[in-house]
């Protein structure tokens, strides 16, 4: 049974802080990993994909992927109000359908 | 956006009745994948499909069944309906299975 794992939270940020979330698997075989945003009442939607170790960086947004550690994170810099949602990781290992984990709350606080 | 919709958007029924979901893509993606999401328990799959008239089960497909009879069209069918199917529902699609998904706006589904 793969699992993804994530702290439920809510993880509650100041306005401009760093948010880090962070999200564990346990398929060592895993391959391309993902990071979904919900809004409350809304669909997820993409947000950030790795597949090779390190950082990869798209404006205010941070992945980060430790394949030995089993470990994907997501940092979002200056945090605002509006980043303020539930999010998702997915992982996809050797079966290539992605599992996803339960979701972290994020509340960005004034 | 990609081209997903999903209908329809909410229904209400009873128990025992059949209820069949529609998922209409028009980006040509092979995959397509339906979820539940329940509170406290995430985003489950209920049935994928990697072409047509190729599906397989997710982790919670007892009690639905599936079809794709064209590339664009994945159905989600409860043949009798129970409580414990109420749930939103969203369909989701990507280009592989190892690709991102795009997800629907979700169906709200509510059994009396």
């Amino acid at each position: 049974q793969k699992e993804v794992e994530q702290n439920s939270g809510p993880l509650s940020v100041p306005e401009g802080a760093i948010a880090s979330l962070n999200c564990t698997y346990s398929d060592r075989g895993s391959q391309s990993f993902f990071w979904y945003r919900q809004y409350s009442g809304k669909s997820p939607e993409l947000i950030m994909f790795i597949y090779s170790n390190g950082d990869k960086e798209d404006g205010r947004f941070t992945a980060q992927l430790n394949k030995a550690s089993q470990y994907v994170s997501l940092l979002i810099r200056d945090s605002q109000p509006s980043d303020s949602a539930t999010y998702l990781c997915a992982v996809s290992g050797g079966s290539y359908i992605p599992t996803f984990g339960r979701g972290t709350s994020l509340i960005v606080h004034p | 956006d990609a081209g997903i919709t999903q209908s329809p958007r909410h229904k209400v029924t009873e128990t025992g009745t059949p209820v069949t979901l529609r998922c209409h893509q028009t980006e040509n993606h092979r995959y397509m994948y339906w979820y539940r999401q329940d509170p406290g328990h995430g985003l489950r799959l209920i049935h994928y499909s990697y072409g047509v008239k190729d599906t397989d089960k997710g982790e919670v497909s007892d009690g639905y069944s599936v079809s794709r009879s064209k590339t664009e069209d994945f159905l989600l069918t409860l043949e009798s309906a129970t409580s414990s199917q109420t749930s939103v529902y969203f369909c989701a699609i990507s280009e592989a299975g190892d690709q991102p998904q795009h997800f629907g706006d979700g169906t709200r589904l509510s059994i009396l």
